[in-house]
């Protein structure tokens, strides 16, 4: 079934560490999206992809960094953890041609400690 | 950039009644408006969309419309249910510099609906 994956759904880990969130799509989408999100709150977008090799930083200043080197995976690294990280992190995508709706992977909740 | 504004931030109505949510966007560029609903824990999902040729659109109990001139666009939720209880979140979408689609969330309503 297409749909648009990320793993893990939950991450405890402690200050420093190096850590990657993984999303994959299978929706054939060129667009992809990370977001971070406080539960119930506001979408604060921090990096974007447009198609593969093609990474921009969101409005939300992050010390974290993506990759696009394949079409359908797009992953998010923090290179030191900090407890200032501890939030959910959504993974989106949209299609490749004019505005279309955006369709959010689970998301991944990460406890920095 | 776009800016898009979304009020209120919290909406309480009784069940049955109606709920009204609005935006207001800064670009007359964008030309696609969607809105998402996030269930507790869960991801958000597009429960409907207005594009900027269309001034109104319906599907069941739920309705967008859309005023380019004025640069804002509502939400509908008539006869509300306890279900409708979430985050709705409303978007615009605008090409960039780039030439690419961009897309701007607003600053969500958590909407409660009383039984």
């Amino acid at each position: 079934e297409a749909d648009i994956y990320q793993t893990p759904r939950y991450l405890v880990i402690g200050t420093g560490k190096k850590i990657t969130l993984e999303c994959s799509q299978t929706m054939g989408h060129d667009k992809m999206y990370w977001y971070q999100q406080d539960p119930g709150m506001e979408l604060h977008l921090i990096h974007y992809s447009y198609g593969v090799n093609s990474t921009e930083k969101g409005d939300l200043s992050s010390e974290s960094t993506v990759s696009r080197i394949r079409t359908e995976h797009f992953p998010l690294t923090l290179e030191s953890a900090r407890p200032s990280h501890t939030s959910q992190y959504l993974c989106a995508s949209s299609g490749y041609r004019g505005a279309t709706e955006a369709f959010f992977g689970q998301g991944t909740r990460l406890t920095v400690v | 950039g776009e800016n898009v504004e979304q009020h209120p931030s919290t909406l309480s109505v009784q069940e049955g009644d109606s709920a009204v949510i609005k935006c207001t966007y800064s670009d007359s560029a964008s030309n696609y408006f969607p809105w998402y609903k996030q269930e507790l824990g869960k991801r958000p999902q597009l429960i409907i969309d207005i594009r900027s040729n269309v001034g109104e659109k319906k599907d069941q109990r739920i309705a967008v419309t859309l005023n380019k001139t004025a640069k804002h666009f509502s939400l509908h939720i008539t006869e509300t249910q306890p279900e409708d209880s979430a985050v709705y979140f409303c978007a615009a979408s605008y090409m960039n510099s780039g030439g690419y689609q961009k897309v701007t969330f607003g600053t969500g309503t958590k909407l409660q609906v009383i039984p």
